[in-house]
Parts: C-alpha cells; sequence; structure tokens
C-alpha cells in the first residue's frame, strides 16, 4: 500500500504571497491531518478533516486554511505569508478514530522557506 | 500552554543499554497516548500506543508505562542500538477530542555504538 505523499517537497516564497500544499492519504483513510513542525515546537496541530468536513482546528490566524476533497487528499493554503511561517509542514492520515485506530501515518512533509 | 512536555531536548546511550525518554502531560482528559519516532528528512512514524486503562504496553525492544495519577509516561528502549538514533514524540489524544492529537516537543535520541 502506498504510503501518505505530499507535493511538493521543498518550496520557497516571498513574504506577502500565498502557498497551497497537497497531500494524498493512505488509500481508505479518510482522516488528514495536518501539522506545523518548527525547531524546538514540536508538531503543532493546524486542523483536521474527515469526509470533507474540518471537525477540528487549532490555535492557528485564519490565514491557515485547508479543504478535503472526495477522495480525501487535502489541501492546505496559507495566505499572506510571513517569516515566520517557515516551517516544515506535515501531514498524516488515518483511519477514523471511531473504528479505534488512533495511530496516524506521516507524510514526508513540505519544507516552506519564507524570504 | 504546553499539555504534552518533553522536559529533556536530548539523550545520549550506549549501544545496548536502556533508553528511557519521558513525558509529561497536564490535561487529565487526555486518554490515549502514542510515541513516534522521526528520522531527519521523514515524517514520524508510529512507534507505539497505551490507552489510559492500561499501565503498561510492550511491543519487542519498546515498552511505554504509564502513571496516570502523575500524569506521566516513559518509553523504555531495551536494548538501544544505533538505528535507534532520532527524534521521539510523545502524542495524547482527549476523549472529548479525539481527532485533536497534541504532541511534546520532541527528544533527540542518540545511541553511541
Amino acid at each position: 500500500k502506498a504510503g501518505v505523499t505530499q507535493t511538493p517537497r521543498y518550496l520557497i516564497k516571498t513574504r506577502g504571497q500565498q502557498v497551497t500544499l497537497s497531500c494524498s492519504p493512505i488509500s481508505g483513510h479518510r482522516s488528514v491531518s495536518w501539522y506545523q513542525q518548527t525547531p524546538g515546537q514540536g508538531l503543532q496541530f493546524l486542523f483536521e478533516y474527515f469526509s470533507e468536513t474540518q471537525r477540528n482546528k487549532g490555535n492557528f490566524p485564519g490565514r491557515f486554511s485547508g479543504r478535503q476533497f472526495s477522495n480525501s487528499r487535502s489541501e492546505m493554503n496559507v495566505s499572506t505569508l510571513e517569516l515566520g511561517d517557515s516551517a516544515l509542514y506535515l501531514c498524516a492520515s488515518s483511519l477514523d478514530f471511531t473504528s479505534g485506530a488512533y495511530e496516524q501515518y506521516f507524510g514526508p512533509g513540505t519544507r516552506l522557506t519564507v524570504t | 500552554d504546553q499539555q504534552v512536555k518533553q522536559n529533556s531536548p536530548s539523550l545520549s546511550v550506549q549501544e545496548g543499554r536502556i533508553s528511557i525518554l519521558n513525558c509529561d502531560y497536564t490535561n487529565s482528559m487526555f486518554d490515549y497516548f502514542l510515541w513516534y519516532k522521526k528520522y531527519p528528512a521523514e515524517g514520524p512514524t508510529f512507534l507505539i500506543s497505551i490507552s489510559s486503562i492500561k499501565d503498561k504496553n510492550e511491543d519487542g525492544r519498546f515498552t511505554v508505562f504509564l502513571n496516570k495519577s502523575a500524569k506521566h509516561l516513559s518509553l523504555h528502549i531495551v536494548p538501544s542500538q544505533p538505528g535507534d538514533s532520532a527524534v521521539y514524540f510523545c502524542a495524547a489524544r482527549s476523549k472529548t477530542s479525539y481527532d485533536k492529537v497534541i504532541f511534546g516537543p520532541g527528544t533527540s535520541l542518540s545511541v553511541i555504538p
């Protein structure tokens, strides 16, 4: 079974621009979560989607948004980029927790650099 | 307010010895805990988990212990191998919000040959 894929792997943007990151979950997984990883901060939860609906959201400004498509693929968008948005963005998929499957499977991440 | 804490940013252990990684949490609604391992340039990979109804879960060289009264869990790796060198993240789910996972800041483990 193919793992979680994220595109692009690396991205360089300038302040004020916007960016869209893409995530394809493992086949059959309907839950997709996004995280931001910065040095010393661990993984900060951005949001989680299930069946095209956002079920939960972390403490990030409205510039961070996402969506999920009917095939469970997900995108996240960051508008008006700031230098502090430079980070590794990780996507994780899982079976829905109602099935008792709580572990997530992560993609390799997209390294975003804002200059 | 960090709900999941890993107070040791780094740990060095000799090959063959035991590695003990610690994690503390503050939210009493957490009832499911997970450990992930992360190598550079890769996403985290699931290692082992434990439900709050248990106090121990074992999988090969990896054992997780949970002390609910102290809101503390630990991951034991025995024996440690050089390939175990990675960043280890402790994570928790809340019974009121299973779709949101809270991660700790991670502990970088170095296993010295």
